[in-house]
């Protein structure tokens, strides 16, 4: 699906390393989400955002810092990570109509980190 | 967080039969979705269903929002090959995040 890009596709990073998720949803959307898709597991919501105010952390470590300057992008800052946050992280976007909307999320590709 | 389960987790059919996989919670949900995630891709929305009973069609695919509001049922008929990939469930309480299934991997034989 092109209407929500992510970048870059594919990341492997060392555990000191800084890097960064980028996200951009051509939706006209106004809520972005970052999730965690571990293998045999449920995606993992970590972060959402409504008209660019975080609304939900869902106790995500402070290595992970998320960023959304506007409705179309949202960042996700990675320091120092765990062999553990190796996983797929997958943005989506819908159209809010409140705090939890019930309109369907749309994904992106995913990022697959890999921490060395 | 809520858990949902969805069974089965993993299915092999012949190509042309019917294919039928559920979601089942303990808790009332007020929305129901249900996506599908090729290898290397994120999951597409399929089927969104919100009211109890609701019955949805998508070419070969049909999804029924349960009943009870605790299950939800999707249905592919004369399944081919590109049907291979992992279906999700999604599911919505009242004022809440959606949560997700656990997944059922489909593959088609030819």
């Amino acid at each position: 699906e092109t209407g929500v890009t992510q970048t870059p596709r594919h990341l492997v990073m060392g555990m000191t390393n800084k890097k960064s998720l980028k996200c951009e949803q051509h939706l006209g959307h106004n809520a972005m989400y970052w999730y965690k898709q571990s293998a045999k597991k449920p995606l993992e919501l970590m972060f959402v955002y409504s008209l660019e105010e975080r609304v939900e952390n869902n106790s995500v470590p402070s290595r992970f810092s998320p960023e959304c300057p506007n409705s179309s992008h949202l960042f996700l800052h990675l320091h120092t990570l765990q062999p553990e946050d190796s996983a797929l992280y997958l943005c989506a976007s819908s159209q809010d109509t409140g705090r939890y909307s019930n309109q369907p999320q749309h994904f992106g590709d995913g990022t697959r980190l890999s921490i060395l | 967080g809520q858990q949902l389960n969805q069974s089965p987790q993993s299915m092999f059919i012949q190509e042309g039969e019917d294919v039928s996989m559920n979601c089942t919670s303990s808790s009332i949900f007020n929305t129901w979705l249900w996506y599908k995630q090729d290898p290397g891709e994120g999951p597409v929305l399929l089927i969104a269903l919100y009211k109890a009973g609701e019955l949805t069609s998508n070419g070969r695919l049909t999804a029924q929002f349960g009943i009870t509001r605790k299950d939800s049922f999707l249905n592919i008929s004369a399944s081919i090959p590109s049907d291979v990939g992992i279906y999700f469930c999604a599911g919505q309480l009242a004022g809440n995040q959606f949560y997700f299934g656990t997944g059922t991997s489909l593959t088609v034989i030819p």
